[in-house]
């Protein structure tokens, strides 16, 4: 597979579930992120990973654990979810983390329901 | 702290060029400017960055005067798939650290 790949596509869970979102990125990148797009909203970043290292938390709440064990994988463990967490969940690279306009590859997104 | 302002909306007709601007003020000096496309429930694509002046590729154009304080991205002859939300982005610099914030997009509509 080429690009950014995320796993599963669609995930229904309840609040007192646990799941995992997956994010592979096969374009040898150094920087993956983490994005939530609620409906008609723009999206937010949530957390920012540079050569595995978590480089921004932008003031997520504790039930989003984010884990990056190589360069190419990101995971977002979800736990006691909210319904007001049913989103759009986006992964994305970057060949680095620069501050100078990293041009961002998107996965096509986890469109995640919790009930 | 860079913000982006955007028109919400546009409509244009098929074979039209299409400018959508974006207000960026705060721009820091070495930020780059790029803009994205998102289909709905797909992520965001990449189509075009730049810097300064004017950059061209094979699907848009993007104007960024001297002050940088804004740019126009340029759709010749648009069709009805490029219907989509278009982005702006650049990048927020806060107390030492750096992220992107996208805005609210403009959500061009594209009729027959």
């Amino acid at each position: 597979e080429t690009g950014v790949t995320q796993t599963p596509r669609h995930l229904v869970m309840g609040m007192t579930n646990k799941k995992s979102l997956k994010c592979e990125q096969h374009l040898g990148h150094n920087a993956m992120y983490w994005y939530k797009q609620s409906a008609k909203k723009p999206l937010e970043l949530m957390f920012v990973y540079s050569l595995e290292e978590r480089v921004e938390n932008n003031s997520v709440p504790s039930r989003f654990s984010p884990e990056c064990p190589n360069s190419s994988h990101l995971f977002l463990h979800l736990h006691t979810l909210q319904p007001e967490d049913s989103a759009l969940y986006l992964c994305a690279s970057s060949q680095d983390y620069s501050g100078r306009g990293d041009t961002q590859y998107f996965g096509p997104g986890t469109r995640l329901t919790v009930l | 702290l860079a913000k982006t302002t955007q028109p919400i909306s546009m409509d244009s007709y098929e074979g039209q060029e299409v400018n959508i601007t974006c207000s960026h003020n705060n721009i820091a000096t070495n930020d780059y400017i790029t803009w994205y496309q998102q289909f709905p429930s797909q992520g965001p694509r990449f189509i075009i960055q730049g810097y300064k002046t004017k950059v061209t590729n094979e699907v848009a154009s993007l104007f960024i005067p001297a002050d940088r304080k804004s740019s126009t991205l340029s759709l010749p002859r648009v069709s009805l798939s490029d219907t989509a939300v278009y982005y702006c982005l650049v990048g927020d610099r806060r107390a030492g650290t750096y992220k992107y914030i996208f805005g609210t997009g403009t959500r061009l509509k594209v009729l027959a």
